[in-house]
């Protein structure tokens, strides 16, 4: 059973227009929400995080917003740039100990010039 | 990076020949995890260790051991290598009061 999903596995903006990344949850544990973008060959970059305590985190370009009633959570970059493509997770992680991780499928942003 | 190799990089092995990946911090962190990356899953959770010696079975944990015998070493090995476990492994470390956990530049494995 997904726990995380990401429902769109591709998403292409144009250059300087906000990019919206969408993920839905179904564990209601969750406490602590992160994505992570990752370019090819390359590990995942932590980008932003939220916990289930807030609504908004802002950094930069970066907002992610999260929904705890529909359990779902929204990545905004604005003004998205080339550099932004890459596939970007959604990730969730328990109270309980260990810290440990659940991801989303992923979604690829492309932004085209 | 946050401190994190992985090694090696790339690997091509035969069907039913153990492989151990090795993962190693310089960052002193508590927590140490296996993932594995798949078309259409995402990361899932192989094994985690809370700390020395301490490990603990992940999401999809069948076919794998590991090994925490430092706290700056944490080895995954497979016991007989299946064209199942083709795949991306990535080595991630966290710290309790720290929210986010931090990967490895992962390694790629063919079983052939």
């Amino acid at each position: 059973d997904q726990q995380v999903k990401q429902n769109s596995p591709s998403l292409s903006v144009q250059e300087g227009r906000i990019s919206i990344l969408n993920c839905d949850y179904t564990n209601s544990m969750f406490d602590y929400f992160l994505w992570y973008k990752k370019y090819p060959a390359e590990g995942p970059t932590f980008l932003i995080s939220i916990s289930s305590i807030k609504d908004k985190n802002e950094d930069g370009r970066f907002t992610v917003f999260l929904n705890k009633s529909a359990k779902h959570l929204s990545l905004h970059i604005v003004p998205s740039q080339p550099g932004d493509s890459a596939v970007y997770f959604c990730a969730a992680r328990t109270i309980q100990g260990a810290q440990k991780l659940v991801f989303g499928q992923g979604t690829r942003l492309t932004i085209n010039p | 990076d946050a401190g994190i190799t992985q090694s090696p990089r790339h690997k091509v092995t035969e069907t039913g020949t153990p492989v151990t990946l090795r993962c190693h911090q310089t960052e002193n962190h508590r927590y140490m995890y296996w993932y594995r990356q798949d078309p259409g899953h995402g990361l899932r959770l192989i094994h985690y260790s809370y700390g020395v010696k301490d490990t603990d079975k992940g999401e999809v944990s069948d076919g794998y051991s590991v090994s925490r015998s430092k706290t700056e070493d944490f080895l995954l090995t497979l016991e007989s290598a299946t064209s199942s476990q083709t795949s991306v492994y990535f080595c991630a470390i966290s710290e309790p009061d720290r929210e986010a956990a931090f990967f490895g530049q992962g390694t790629r494995l063919t079983v052939v």
